[in-house]
C-alpha cells in the first residue's frame, strides 16, 4: 500500500536560515510520481514540483531544491535562505498506478524575522 | 482559462441535515477527487472518479457519496451531517495520463453544529 510520512510536524527557523523538510514514502510500484505542495495561510494548495520515479536527478528552483533518493525512499525539500513568505504548511504526496494522490500529514514551517 | 471551482466557500449546517458541496472543472479532466483536510491528518481521500458514471471510495468515505453524470462536475453529498465532518474540503482534477498534473479548488470550509 502507498504511504507518505512527514515526521516533522512543525519547524521554526529564523529568516535566512536553511531548512530541510523530510518526506519518506512507501510504494510497491516501480513507476510512481512524487509531489510537493505549499499551503500558505490563505489556504489554497500551491503546486511546487513533480518528480517521476525514473528521474533521480536533484532539482533546484531558485531558493528551493529537492533531493530524491530511491535507496532511502525519500524526497526531501530544502529551502535556502528562508524568508517570512515561506511560512506555510508543506505537503509531500505520492501517486502510483491508480492515479490517486496520497498526502503526508504535512509540515508547518514558521519563519521568524 | 480553464479552472476548477468549489462552492460554497463556507457553509454552516446542522447535525443530521443533508449537505452537498459542488465541484466544477473546465479542464476536461477525466479524473476528479474529493479530499478532507484535518489538523494532524493532512489531506485524506474521500471519493474519486475516473470518468462519467464511475465512482470509487477513498480511505474516509463513510457518510459521504458522490455521483458523476458529466465530465465537469463531481458533487460531494453528506447524507446526514455529523460534527466529525467539520473540516475543509478540497476538490481536485487530473489528466488521465500517468503523472498528469493535479489542479485543486480553493476549498470549502464546512462547519457542522
Amino acid at each position: 500500500a502507498q504511504k507518505v510520512t512527514q515526521a516533522q510536524t512543525e519547524i521554526s527557523v529564523v529568516e535566512k536560515e536553511d531548512v530541510t523538510l523530510d518526506c519518506v514514502y512507501e510504494t510497491r510500484d516501480t513507476t510512481y510520481y512524487l509531489f510537493w505542495y505549499k499551503q500558505p495561510p490563505s489556504g489554497e494548495l500551491v503546486f511546487l514540483i513533480r518528480r517521476n520515479s525514473f528521474d533521480e536527478q536533484n532539482e533546484i528552483s531558485g531558493r528551493y531544491s529537492w533531493n530524491f533518493q530511491k535507496s532511502t525512499s525519500s524526497f526531501n525539500f530544502t529551502i535556502t535562505a528562508s524568508q517570512v513568505v515561506d511560512s506555510a504548511v508543506y505537503f509531500c504526496a505520492l501517486s502510483e498506478n491508480t492515479d490517486k494522490l496520497i498526502f503526508g500529514t504535512g509540515t508547518r514551517l514558521q519563519v521568524f524575522p | 482559462d480553464a479552472e476548477i471551482t468549489q462552492s460554497p466557500r463556507h457553509k454552516i449546517t446542522e447535525t443530521g441535515r443533508q449537505v452537498t458541496l459542488a465541484c466544477h472543472q473546465t479542464w476536461n479532466h477525466n479524473n476528479m477527487f474529493w479530499y478532507r483536510q484535518d489538523l494532524g491528518h493532512g489531506l485524506r481521500l474521500i471519493h474519486y472518479s475516473y470518468g462519467v458514471h464511475d465512482t470509487n471510495k477513498g480511505e474516509v468515505s463513510d457518510g459521504y457519496s458522490v455521483s458523476r453524470s458529466n465530465t465537469e462536475d463531481l458533487p460531494l453529498t453528506l447524507e446526514s451531517a455529523a460534527s466529525s465532518q467539520t473540516s475543509v474540503y478540497f476538490c481536485a482534477s487530473s489528466e488521465s495520463i500517468r503523472g498528469g498534473g493535479y489542479t485543486f479548488g480553493s476549498g470549502t470550509r464546512l462547519t457542522v453544529v
